[in-house]
């Protein structure tokens, strides 16, 4: 079956301090791919970061990072020297491209909501 | 370029009454996407749209919820009768159209805050 896990509901930092988001997923596909997006308090998501299963190499932007392990289905996402503007509710999300017919779908996780204190 | 646009940002209603929610996708964009988030939880799609054909609405409660989109362009969702368990936020995402289908990226408008009192 296909799920996203992100365990930590919440996180309070203080700013500067790095923080690291988890998320694990489960499927049967081979093929699909991984999602990282913030819903800040005006409710909007935004797109963070999309990753195929084929391509392992982590990837960073700016201050945000993500880690993509096949081997623990897990692929977490860590920002550096937080600030306030972080603070938000991330959302870990998978899409496959076999999943009943319908490719697209995104299958969202919980979602992680971090503070970050001045 | 133009978000997706959705109406009304809020709305309150008793239960048994109808509502209707309008989304418009940004142009040229192919998919249309409906989601449900309740509060606390991740947002759960209930229609996909490919121009104004159903994709999938596996996940539609169909006996209260019903969604079209005529033209292939915006899209209307509508509750009727709405339940106490209905309040959420409904939003509406676009996505081009390719031929892989998965992976595309989403774009998510400011949803609609439904409260069924």
């Amino acid at each position: 079956a296909q799920k996203v896990t992100q365990a930590q509901t919440e996180i309070s930092v203080v700013e500067k301090e790095d923080v690291t988001l988890d998320c694990v997923y489960e499927t049967r596909d081979t093929t699909y791919y991984l999602f990282w997006y913030k819903q800040p308090p005006s409710g909007e998501l935004v797109f963070l970061i999309r990753r195929n299963s084929f391509d392992e190499q982590n990837e960073i932007s700016g201050r945000y990072s993500w880690n993509f392990q096949k081997s623990t289905s897990s692929f977490n996402f860590t920002i550096t020297a937080s600030q306030v503007v972080d603070s938000a509710v991330y959302f870990c999300a998978l899409s496959e491209s076999n999943y009943g017919g319908s490719q697209g779908n995104l299958i969202f996780g919980k979602g992680t909501k971090l503070s970050v204190k001045p | 370029e133009a978000g997706v646009a959705q109406s009304p940002r809020y709305k309150i209603i008793e239960k048994r009454q109808s509502v209707a929610f309008w989304c418009n996708p940004i142009s040229g964009h192919a998919t249309l996407y409906w989601y449900q988030q309740i509060l606390g939880q991740g947002p759960k799609l209930l229609i996909q749209f490919q121009n104004n054909g159903v994709v999938d609405d596996s996940q539609l409660p169909k006996d209260r919820f019903s969604a079209e989109r005529l033209k292939g362009v915006d899209s209307t969702l509508k509750i009727q009768p709405a339940k106490l368990e209905d309040s959420a936020v409904y939003l509406c995402a676009s996505s081009q159209l390719r031929l892989a289908g998965a992976g595309n990226e989403q774009f998510f408008g400011p949803g609609t805050r439904l409260t069924v009192l």
